[in-house]
């Protein structure tokens, strides 16, 4: 089936830098992905949704400006976290689908931030 | 906007027992899709099972049934002969209907979740 591969697995960096977190279709085209944030014991929320070649939109409440992302590939889309702070440490999940068939999520990125 | 609310933050039975998880949704939409997704301690998700609002007729796959009834706005999950392998945050999802008219995809809507703990 379908498989997305997120890099890295988890990230602890100083507060102020940035973070960069990737996703990646292995065996097929990710015209669309979604990143979620999930907060210890708390469901997944949804942060934005990116298209190939295309701003991505993001969900009421998420800065857009803190998360960026980049979707400039059929492959590969990436959430970079800048001047991360404490309260950005979360687990960090990326999401495709073409079809119903389709909808993977990856494995996960689980960021802390001292 | 949709919501979806699981009322159950945890359960436990024993191993061999069936179990029925609930779920309920809001939206206006009259055609949708819903879905179960299991996220065991390595976090990762993976789907249980998917239903098709358009589609009478509950979905089934091996042990996992689900009730889905659409005036109700009810979509529950029921595990039978459960395992210890089953044991898991399961959360209740939806999926607007635009997803699958062919023109692109929206993000899942979850619920807030239920820890399913099988003891031996």
């Amino acid at each position: 089936g379908a498989v997305v591969s997120q890099h890295p697995s988890w990230v602890i960096c100083k507060s102020g830098t940035s973070v960069k977190i990737e996703c990646r279709s292995l065996d097929f085209q990710a015209t669309t992905m979604f990143w979620y944030r999930q907060f210890p014991k708390q469901s997944l929320m949804l942060m934005a949704t990116s298209n190939e070649g295309s701003k991505a939109t993001y969900e009421q409440g998420v800065e857009k400006d803190k998360f960026l992302i980049n979707h400039a590939s059929l492959t590969l889309s990436t959430l970079t976290v800048t001047s991360a702070h404490p309260e950005d440490s979360s687990f960090y999940i990326c999401s495709s689908t073409g079809t119903v068939d389709d909808y993977t999520f990856g494995s996960g990125t689980r960021l802390t931030v001292v | 906007a949709q919501t979806v609310t699981q009322s159950q933050p945890e359960m436990s039975v024993q191993e061999a027992e069936t179990v029925t998880l609930s779920c309920t949704y809001d939206t206006s939409e009259s055609n949708y899709y819903l879905f179960w997704y299991k996220q065991p301690p390595s976090r990762q998700m993976i789907l249980v099972i998917r239903q098709e609002a358009y589609k009478q007729q509950n979905a089934t796959e091996n042990r996992f049934s689900v009730n889905f009834q659409k005036a109700a706005k009810s979509f529950s999950l029921k595990i039978s002969d459960s395992q210890l392998g089953d044991t898991a945050m399961y959360f209740c999802a939806f999926m607007k209907p635009s997803t699958y008219s062919g023109g692109g995809a929206d993000g899942l809507t979850f619920g807030k979740g239920t820890h399913l703990i099988i003891q031996p």
